[in-house]
């Protein structure tokens, strides 16, 4: 079965630009989390979307934001780019919440704002 | 968040045994141990999770010790491919706050 699908995969921006990026989740899946990866920072939790509802967010600014389909493909936001955003931006999905559902990464998308 | 320790690096040599531990002493118990490794330019991948019993699948298998403070996940016999950061995370059962917190994780060195 397809895996999950982040696109698009390499993307330049400039600063003070926005950016929207997508997710589509393994078919059923109805938990979307978004992580942001950076050298410095290592993993960090965005924000987390199930049925359509954000459950959870990660300690980053407003100029992140996301959404969640009826069809649980997402979509993350990030308006006003700085250089700082450049990273690595996972999407992950999983069948149900819980601790006893493990969740599938997608390659990630590599934003890099120049 | 319930924390993790784990080394900041091992290194093994080709078809032998890896044992990566981790430490978590304020798991509480709904908490599930779960492991996932990042290849280099690539995503996480999950690996195993569990709770209380050890459990195998065709990635690894997962020794978890009988007060819970501790476990080992074990990749029976080690390839090239399995040179990767690996991520010993906690996640409560009851659900709810679905965040993965990665600390820095293991980066394992296979050698040929």
């Amino acid at each position: 079965k397809a895996g999950v699908t982040q696109t698009p995969r390499y993307l330049i921006k400039t600063r003070g630009q926005q950016v929207t990026l997508s997710c589509s989740p393994i078919s059923g899946h109805r938990s979307v989390s978004w992580y942001q990866q950076t050298p410095g920072q290592g993993l960090q939790f965005l924000f987390e979307y199930f049925s359509e509802t954000q459950r959870n967010k990660g300690n980053f600014p407003g100029r992140f934001s996301g959404r969640q389909f009826s069809n649980s493909r997402s979509e993350m936001n990030v308006s006003t780019l700085e250089l700082g955003d450049s990273a690595l931006y996972l999407c992950a999905s999983s069948l149900a919440t819980g601790g006893g559902y493990g969740y599938t990464f997608g390659s990630g998308t590599r934003l890099t704002v120049v | 968040d319930a924390k993790t320790t784990q080394p900041n690096s091992m290194e093994s040599n080709e078809e032998e045994p890896v044992h990566l531990p981790c430490n978590h002493s304020t798991i509480s118990g709904t908490d599930y141990i779960h492991w996932y490794r990042q290849l280099p330019s690539q995503g996480p991948e999950y690996v195993i999770h569990g709770l209380t019993s050890n459990v195998n699948n065709r990635m690894a298998s997962l020794a978890i010790a009988e007060d819970r403070k501790s476990s080992t996940l074990i990749l029976h016999r080690a390839t090239l491919r399995d040179a990767a950061v690996y991520y010993c995370i906690l996640r409560d059962g009851r659900g709810g706050s679905e965040k993965l917190v990665f600390g820095k994780g293991t980066k394992l060195t296979v050698n040929p």
